[in-house]
């Protein structure tokens, strides 16, 4: 069965470093595997997706993902973080390759301090 | 397109209530779900879907919680009776045609049973 893993329940990062949030999958077939951002009281909005092809995925607000297969990892990065960027990510992955149904995992609350 | 559309954004009710809350997908998108969100279980998969059939209800709490798609632009998720502890964000998503296609949330209804 597929799965999610979120390493860290609560990230805190100053402005201008470095984002990394972590997101470990499993998955019987190959992935889709998608990251989402929610910020306060909205809904999700999707960040990224990978599907098939290349593995460094670009999305937006500078955010990007890579695909890697050994590692089944999907970690989420941006350069230099902004105090926008305050919320929480959302990392899933698709549960079977005929629906769209997603196995989300339990998500990373991401802090930005001045 | 206007997105994903919920109504209403804010319910206050008593315990004992009939609460009914309320989707409208995005036009041509023929999967749609339901999700609850609570600080202590996370975002849950309530019920989803595909072309105005449930496909798959294992979310659904228990026998007070209901949800219909009377057809491809409208569907409901009714709790009877309510109790404090079904107090939440609800959110509803669609999806398109294409298997593995990424969910498109709504605002979501936060619900409170008092």
């Amino acid at each position: 069965a597929q799965s999610v893993t979120q390493l860290g329940s609560h990230v805190s990062v100053s402005e201008g470093a470095l984002v990394l949030l972590r997101c470990n999958y499993s998955s019987s077939v190959p992935p889709y595997l998608f990251w989402y951002v929610q910020y306060p009281n909205q809904g999700l909005q999707l960040l990224l997706k990978y599907t098939t092809g290349a593995t460094l995925v670009k999305g937006i607000n500078g955010f990007e993902a890579e695909f890697k297969k050994s590692e089944t990892s999907f970690h989420l990065t941006k350069p230099s973080a902004h105090m926008s960027d305050a919320a929480e990510y959302f990392c899933a992955v698709s549960a079977d390759g005929a629906t769209n149904k997603l196995i989300f995992g339990t998500g990373t609350l991401l802090a930005v301090q001045p | 397109d206007a997105g994903v559309i919920q109504s209403p954004r804010h319910e206050v009710t008593e315990m004992g209530q009939e609460v009914t809350l309320r989707c409208k997908p995005i036009s041509g998108h023929n999967s749609l779900f339901w999700y609850r969100q609570t600080m202590m279980r996370g975002l849950e998969l309530l019920i989803y879907f595909n072309n105005n059939v449930p496909i798959d209800d294992s979310g659904m709490p228990e026998d007070r919680f209901s949800a219909k798609m009377p057809n491809a632009s409208f569907s409901t998720l009714k709790i009877q009776p309510s109790e404090p502890r079904d107090s939440a964000v609800y959110f509803c998503a669609s999806s398109a045609t294409v298997a593995r296609d990424e969910q498109f949330f709504g605002p979501g209804t936060r619900l409170t049973v008092l």
